[in-house]
């Protein structure tokens, strides 16, 4: 089974300029997260969806920072303008509940890097 | 704000020697989960201890869960080289919130 796709896995680009991350969750899965993860801190929840619906957002810079998940199948996380503070590994995971519990499956993560 | 907070921040051990790491948490829960991260592997769910469980084992790992001290432990046996990375708490309602991880490395 394929597990969670990323891309890309890298990026370098220089602050004010925009860029995306996109997400392929495992099949089947209705759950999707997007995840920020600075250097030696755990993983911080930015988005949740449920299908297409954004259940929960609380968390993302609403000011730069957009996502979509169009059919309920791929994702795409934008920053736009980036800045030097938002770098960071961008980790998407996906779930599926099971007798109440989500476990998440993590992908690969894409490493940004603002210059 | 994170819930989970791992503690120690840092181990280093043995080739084969147990290691043990901590996690506390604030609010009530409906489960906590550890997670293991890697450069090789990303971030991998291990096991999942629900809040009525006190004690969970999988393989090597043995994870225990006192709610009334709103704290987690989690064993790991005989441990490798291939164990070497950063573990990490979540805690569920609603969302998981992961604590800053414990950076375990097993020394050869």
């Amino acid at each position: 089974e394929a597990g969670v796709v990323q891309s890309p896995r890298y990026k370098i680009i220089e602050k004010k300029q925009p860029v995306a991350f996109w997400c392929n969750p495992i099949s089947g899965h209705n759950t999707l997260y997007w995840y920020r993860q600075n250097l030696g801190q755990g993983p911080e929840l930015l988005i949740r969806y449920e299908n297409e619906e954004a259940v929960d957002d609380s968390q993302l810079p609403k000011d730069r920072f957009s996502a979509e998940r169009l059919k309920g199948v791929d994702s795409t996380l934008k920053i736009q303008p980036a800045e030097l503070g938002d770098s960071a590994v961008y980790l998407c995971a996906s779930s599926f509940p099971w007798e109440g519990v989500y476990e998440q499956y993590f992908g690969p993560g894409t490493r940004l890097t603002v210059t | 704000s994170q819930q989970g907070e791992e503690d120690p921040q840092a181990l280093s051990i043995q080739e084969g020697e147990n290691a043990t790491m901590n996690c506390s948490y604030k609010t009530s829960i409906n489960n906590l989960q550890w997670y293991r991260q890697n450069s090789g592997r990303g971030l991998v769910h291990l096991i999942l201890i629900r809040s009525n469980e006190r004690e969970k084992h999988s393989g090597r790992l043995r994870v225990t869960l006192d709610t009334s001290k709103k704290s987690s432990s989690l064993l790991i046996t005989a441990s490798r080289a291939a164990d070497t990375a950063s573990y990490f708490c979540a805690t569920e309602p609603q969302k998981l919130v992961f604590g800053q991880g414990t950076r375990l490395t097993i020394n050869p």
